[in-house]
Parts: structure tokens; C-alpha cells; sequence
């Protein structure tokens, strides 16, 4: 079945520093990735859509410059998180969809703990 | 309203027996429905999608669609303690290309 790799599983980073979340599609190539971020016992919120070769769309009330999204080519999106704060602490979780048969498969999640 | 919903649970059911979720959702032009897994900590599983009405079936798994109710269930049968888990539905938006809408989730906990 289809896999995506999310890297780093886990992330700690000092408050004003930027991290970034890498989304590989490992076995199919995938046009649209989407990242979601997740709060403890919340469901899925998702950010952003992200295009292949095109920017990003944002979702209402995600700022677009404080959430960096490129996706490089078929297989890699990144998702940088600029001048982190502690409220940006959350689960970030990939997704791509493999084909409209196939449904959507999730990245493994980054834990980023902003300090 | 919410677009999806979910009784957030937890809902308890016996090792062997029938776990029933169901989800609700609000966009009369939803056309796919997906069933997820989440444990603690870690991301969605993809249990199964849907986009007929009626039943479709895979394994111990049975997912059943209602368009005309706008109702989408999960059944569990021969339920394990390793089913316990928080059950995401989700929708795409209708007109909104490929996007997914999850619900909040219901938490099941099989007991021995």
C-alpha cells in the first residue's frame, strides 16, 4: 500500500527559531499533500493545501508567512514553521492522496515542543 | 454546525461483541466518506472509504452510507482490545476539490 515518510518524528525547539517538517511520498507520486496539525484530544484541523509546482492554500486563519509550505516535486512537501512560539507546540501530520480509489494516507506526525 | 459529527464517546463495548460508530455530516454534496484509526500519539489509519450507498464490507469492518440521512456508520465485529482507538470520519467538501472534513472523533474502548 501506498506510504508516506514524515521526518522528524519529534522536534524540541527554542521560542524564534524556524523547524521544518519534511512529507515524502514513498511509492507513488503524489500532486496534493495536505497538512493538518492535531491538539491534544482535538481532532484534525487542517492548514494547507499543498500544490505541486503552486503555492500553497491556506486555510482561514493559518498565516501563510508564518507557515511555510513547498512542495518541490511529486514525492516532497515541507512544511517550515517560522519564529516558533510555544502556542505553536501541536501535532503535525502529513497527508497524500494516492488516487480518488485509494482514499488519503497520513505521515507518521511530527511532535514539535516549542520551549 | 459542524460539518461532521461525531459522538465524542468513550464507548464501551465487551471483548467479542459488535462495536456500532456512526458520523453525521452536513454538506448534502459530500461525495466520500473515510473511516480512520488514531491511537494515542500517533497519526491517522486508514480503516476504509465509502462513496455508495449502502454497505461495503472488508474483514471484521463493515462501513454503511445513507446519503438521504447524510449518515455514515463503522461497524466493529468480534471487537479486540487492540480496536481500542479513536475513530476519525471524515468527508471531502463538497466543491472543494480533495479536501477532507474529520469529525472530532469517538473513542472506543474494547473491555476484556
Amino acid at each position: 500500500g501506498a506510504v508516506v515518510s514524515q521526518h522528524p518524528s519529534r522536534v524540541i525547539c527554542k521560542s524564534g527559531t524556524s523547524v521544518k517538517i519534511e512529507c515524502r511520498s514513498l511509492d507513488f507520486q503524489a500532486t496534493t499533500m495536505f497538512w493538518y496539525r492535531q491538539f491534544p484530544k482535538q481532532s484534525l484541523m487542517l492548514m494547507a493545501t499543498s500544490n505541486e509546482g503552486s503555492k500553497a492554500t491556506y486555510e482561514q486563519g493559518v498565516e501563510k508567512d508564518k507557515f511555510l509550505i513547498n512542495h518541490a516535486s511529486l514525492t516532497l512537501s515541507t512544511l517550515t514553521v517560522t519564529s516558533a512560539h510555544p502556542e505553536d507546540s501541536s501535532f503535525y501530520i502529513c497527508s497524500a492522496e494516492q488516487g480518488a480509489s485509494y482514499g488519503y494516507t497520513f505521515g507518521s506526525g511530527t511532535r514539535l515542543t516549542v520551549v | 454546525q459542524k460539518e461532521v459529527e461525531q459522538n465524542s464517546g468513550p464507548l464501551s463495548v465487551p471483548e467479542g461483541a459488535i462495536a456500532s460508530l456512526n458520523c453525521t455530516y452536513s454538506d448534502r454534496g459530500s461525495q466520500s466518506f473515510f473511516w480512520y484509526r488514531q491511537y494515542s500519539g500517533k497519526s491517522p489509519e486508514l480503516i476504509m472509504f465509502i462513496y455508495s450507498n449502502g454497505d461495503k464490507e472488508d474483514g471484521r469492518f463493515t462501513a454503511q452510507l445513507n446519503k438521504a440521512s447524510q449518515y455514515v456508520s463503522l461497524l466493529i465485529r468480534d471487537s479486540q482490545p487492540s480496536d481500542s482507538a479513536t475513530y476519525l470520519c471524515a468527508a471531502t467538501a463538497a466543491g472543494g476539490g480533495n479536501k477532507l472534513t474529520f469529525g472530532t472523533g469517538t473513542q472506543l474502548k474494547v473491555e476484556l
